[in-house]
C-alpha cells in the first residue's frame, strides 16, 4: 500500500505557482520522497526526489518539513502542459536494497487558462 | 522521450486467451519493472527483473509472468486472461545502482479483454 496521502485534485491558474502537498507521517529515516507525474496517455515521468533537504531542479522544487512527515512539490510557473496526475512516493534506498516504487492515486492537477 | 518503447500500443483479446507484451529498455539500463494501471487508478507494481532474474513481485497471480533477455529487453506474459486484466500495462527501465534509482517509463500497452 502507498505510504502517502495526497488531495484527490487541485486547480491552479496558469502562470501561478502550483503547490502540491503530500503527507507521509510514517516515513522512516532512510526513506526518500519521490515525485512523479503522469500526463494523459503517457507513462509516469520522474520529477524530483529528496531525503531531508529541500531540492530544486529544472522542473520543480521539493520542500520537506523538518520532521519529514510532509512535503510540498512546487511548480513555480505552471503552464497548461503541467496538467497531469502527480504522485508522491516514499521508498528506501540503500546499497543492498531498493524498495520498489509503489504508486498511490495521486493528485489530479488542473492548470486553468 | 524516455527511450523506452513498448509494443503493441493497443491490443484486444478475449477471455481465456494468452497475451505477450514487449518492452525495449533505455540504452544502458539493466532493470525492467512492469506495472498495471486500471482506469482512474495509479500504476500497480507487477514485478521487476534485474539481470534476467525476477527481483521483486507485487500482489499478482502466477498467470502473470515475465522474462528479461540478455539485451535487457523484457516481456510480460499473461495467461488465461480475465475481464479485469483490461488495463494499461506500463514498462519502466532503470539502472540498478543501490540508490537514486529513477524509473523511465514507456507509453504503455492498452489491453482490452472482451
Amino acid at each position: 500500500d502507498a505510504k502517502t496521502t495526497q488531495p484527490t485534485s487541485m486547480d491552479c491558474a496558469e502562470g501561478r505557482a502550483a503547490n502540491l502537498p503530500c503527507n507521509h507521517s510514517t516515513i522512516s529515516g532512510n526513506e526518500y520522497v519521490y515525485w512523479y507525474r503522469q500526463i494523459h496517455s503517457q507513462g509516469p515521468q520522474y520529477i524530483i526526489h529528496g531525503l531531508k533537504n529541500n531540492e530544486t531542479n529544472e522542473m520543480a522544487s521539493l520542500i520537506i518539513t523538518e520532521d519529514r512527515k510532509s512535503s510540498t512539490l512546487i511548480l513555480p510557473h505552471a503552464t497548461l502542459r503541467d496538467t497531469a496526475v502527480y504522485y508522491c512516493i516514499v521508498r528506501v534506498e540503500e546499497t543492498n536494497r531498493d524498495d520498489k516504487i509503489i504508486f498511490g492515486k495521486g493528485t489530479r492537477l488542473h492548470i486553468l487558462p | 522521450e524516455t527511450g523506452v518503447t513498448q509494443s503493441p500500443t493497443h491490443l484486444i483479446k478475449t477471455r481465456g486467451q494468452q497475451v505477450t507484451l514487449r518492452c525495449s529498455s533505455q540504452s544502458g539500463h539493466n532493470t525492467v519493472s512492469w506495472y498495471q494501471q486500471a482506469l482512474g487508478q495509479g500504476p500497480q507494481f507487477i514485478f521487476q527483473y534485474y539481470r534476467e532474474e525476477e527481483n521483486g513481485r507485487g500482489n499478482f497471480p502466477p498467470r502473470f509472468s515475465g522474462l528479461q533477455f540478455p539485451n535487457y529487453s523484457s516481456e510480460l506474459n499473461v495467461n488465461a486472461l480475465e475481464l479485469d486484466d483490461s488495463a494499461l500495462y506500463l514498462c519502466a527501465s532503470s539502472i540498478h545502482t543501490g540508490g537514486n534509482e529513477k524509473l523511465f517509463f514507456g507509453s504503455g500497452t492498452q489491453l482490452s479483454v472482451l
